[in-house]
Formats: structure tokens, sequence, C-alpha cells
């Protein structure tokens, strides 16, 4: 069983300020990284797909990096805004049929 | 489009009953799969088809069956439902299973409660 670890598994930020989150997995074997953004009552919807070591993508205000080397990504939400109050996933795919390994999430709450 | 839907949304069920999750796409989806999410555990997979007429285990596989008879439909078999089961389970597809690139489109959920 591989081992995604996100930390910290919650955090309460006001509106407007920039926060940061970790996703820790296996550097071996890496295929792919995934991140998910989960609103409550909703399903996960994708974020990113990363797969290239360096790689850095933007979506508005979030963006995420990719360290295969050292087995880590970064997600990053810039101002955040009460509506960016979610879940955060990431998964690891090691290339073996699709299958994603999870992490266990990080709960977002952003007070306005 | 529809995506990905599941029914039923919600289900109570006795100990020892059986019942079968509905899971269907219809954007022609190679993959799908089954996932159980519970309070701090986050997301992890039941089983998995890579196509019509394969499927596989994933990690946590015991008491539940599957099959994928055709490539839209991907239905999750409870046997005899214990009250370790009651979970809320996502329903998952992506187009490819050979391009890693490939987001999975979840289905809304179904809510499991066995008493």
């Amino acid at each position: 069983i591989l081992n995604v670890e996100q930390s910290p598994q919650s955090l309460h930020v006001q509106e407007g300020d920039s926060t940061n989150f970790t996703c820790s997995f296996p550097s071996s074997n890496f295929y792919a990284l995934h991140w998910y953004r989960w609103e409550t009552a909703k399903s996960p919807e994708a974020l990113f797909v990363m797969t290239l070591n360096g790689d850095e993508k933007k979506k508005g205000r979030i963006s995420a990096t990719l360290n295969t080397k050292e087995g880590y990504s970064y997600l990053y939400i810039k101002g955040s805004q009460p509506e960016d109050s979610a879940t955060y996933l990431c998964a690891l795919n090691t290339g073996a049929n699709s299958k994603l390994t999870f992490g266990k999430g990080i709960t977002l709450s952003v007070r306005p | 489009n529809a995506g990905v839907t599941q029914t039923p949304k919600f289900q109570v069920l006795k100990t020892g009953q059986s019942m079968t999750l509905q899971c269907a796409q219809d954007m022609n989806h190679e993959y799908m799969s089954w996932y159980r999410q519970d309070p701090g555990m986050g997301l992890r997979l039941i089983h998995y088809s890579v196509g019509a007429g394969i499927t596989d285990q994933g990690e946590v596989p015991n008491g539940y069956n599957v099959s994928r008879s055709t490539t839209e439909d991907f239905p999750l078999r409870l046997l005899s439902a214990a009250p370790s089961q009651t979970s809320v389970y996502f329903c998952a597809s992506s187009y490819s299973t050979s391009g890693h690139e490939e987001t999975q489109y979840f289905g809304p959920g179904t809510r499991l409660l066995v008493l």
C-alpha cells in the first residue's frame, strides 16, 4: 500500500490570506500526481494533473508545483476567498492501470 | 452528456441484506472505479476496471463484487451487508487507462447506512 501524506489535516485562514498545502509520496514508480478539490456535498473535481519534475501549473489563484525526485507537491492558494473552502486531495498514479492512491485530504476553511 | 451517474443517492440496509450500487457513464471511458470515503480515511479504492470484461481488486475489496459487462456500466454488489460497510461510495471514470494524465471524473456518490 502506497503512503500518500497530506499536511496539514485542516487549515483555518482569513479571507485574503495566502496558503499552501503539502502532498508527500514515494518517489519511486512515480507516474503522475493529481490534485482534486472537493466541496461539501459534491463530488471531487480535478484541479491539476502533474507528470514532470519541476512542473508548475496554475488555474486562477491556485497553483501547484511538483518535485518527483524528493517526492512532494505543493498547492498554493493566493488571496483565499470563502468559496475556496473545501477539502483538497492529492492522489498518486504509479502507472499501474490508472489506479490512484489518495491522501486523506486537507480541509480548508476561509473566514470572511 | 450526463457524465458519471450513481443510484441510489441514499440507502439503508439491515445487516445481511444484499444490494447493488449502480454506476454508469456516457463518455465512452475505458477506466472505471469504485471508492469508499470514510471520516479520516480519505478515498480508498475498492475495485476497478480497465475495460469491458476486465476487473481487478483495489485496496479494500472484501465484501464487494463488481462486473463490467458493458463499457458504460460498473455496478458494485454488496453480498451480505455489514455495519462496517456504512460509508459514502463514489464511482469514477477516465477516458484511457494508458494515459497517465487522464483526469478521473466522479459521480455524485451513494450514502449507505447498514444497521
